[in-house]
């Protein structure tokens, strides 16, 4: 039963243009949300997270949207670059009751080329 | 600052083998988790600890051990490894609740059972 889906495994886009990689979840209880991102032979790195009390988070290039109605987030990187070039994760864990500690669960991954 | 340091970063193991995955941090975070990454999936969650001498099962505990001694170190012990078992394992530490979610990942230990 996967929890956290994301249903494109990749994504080509031209650099300078926009990046939108999209994640749905069914876990009623998940309420915070985060985006990893992930080079080869290198562990996850955190890039941007938002709650289920926004639905807008922005961190410069980056910023992710959440329709909790629709059970759905997105990542937008604008403009995006070929460093961004990478493995992004969507991630999500519940805060209910707190005793998440933190316990992420993950989507598959979709893998991000930025051409030049 | 080292971050989350793991050892080894290869290794090839028999069926039936056991071995250790080792896992430090030097950021003074009490959290800390132990990962699986099978190809084109996602990271599942072996076991976690919230701190020294308190640890927990995650989502796919089966064939797995972990103690918690220390603040710092975090070993993962796989007894009678099985070709299961090959995959990417992944080691990271966060802050306390309530400063959720940012997790801190080492580099990761690349096995193959044979």
């Amino acid at each position: 039963d996967q929890q956290v889906k994301q249903n494109s495994p990749s994504l080509s886009v031209q650099e300078g243009r926009i990046s939108i990689l999209n994640c749905d979840y069914t876990n009623s209880m998940f309420d915070y949300f985060l985006w990893y991102k992930k080079y080869p032979a290198e562990g996850p790195t955190f890039l941007i997270s938002i709650s289920s009390i926004k639905d807008k988070n922005e961190d410069g290039r980056f910023t992710v949207f959440l329709n909790k109605s629709a059970k759905h987030l997105s990542l937008h990187i604008v403009p995006s670059q070929p460093g961004d070039s990478a493995v992004y994760f969507c991630a999500a864990t519940s805060n209910a009751g707190g005793t998440s500690y933190g316990k992420l669960t993950f989507g598959q991954g979709t893998i991000l080329t930025v051409h030049p | 600052n080292a971050g989350v340091t793991q050892t080894p970063k290869f290794r090839i193991l028999k069926i039936g083998q056991s071995m250790t995955l080792q896992c430090t941090q030097d950021m003074n975070h009490n959290y800390m988790y132990w990962y699986r990454q099978d190809p084109g999936m996602g990271l599942k969650l072996i076991y976690y600890s919230v701190g020294a001498g308190i640890t927990d099962k995650g989502e796919v505990p089966n064939g797995y051990n972990v103690s918690r001694s220390t603040t710092e170190d975090f070993p993962l012990r796989l007894e009678l490894a099985a070709p299961s078992q090959t995959s990417v394992y992944f080691c990271a530490s966060s802050y306390e609740i309530p400063v959720v979610g940012e997790q801190f990942f080492g580099p990761g230990t690349r096995l193959t059972v044979l």
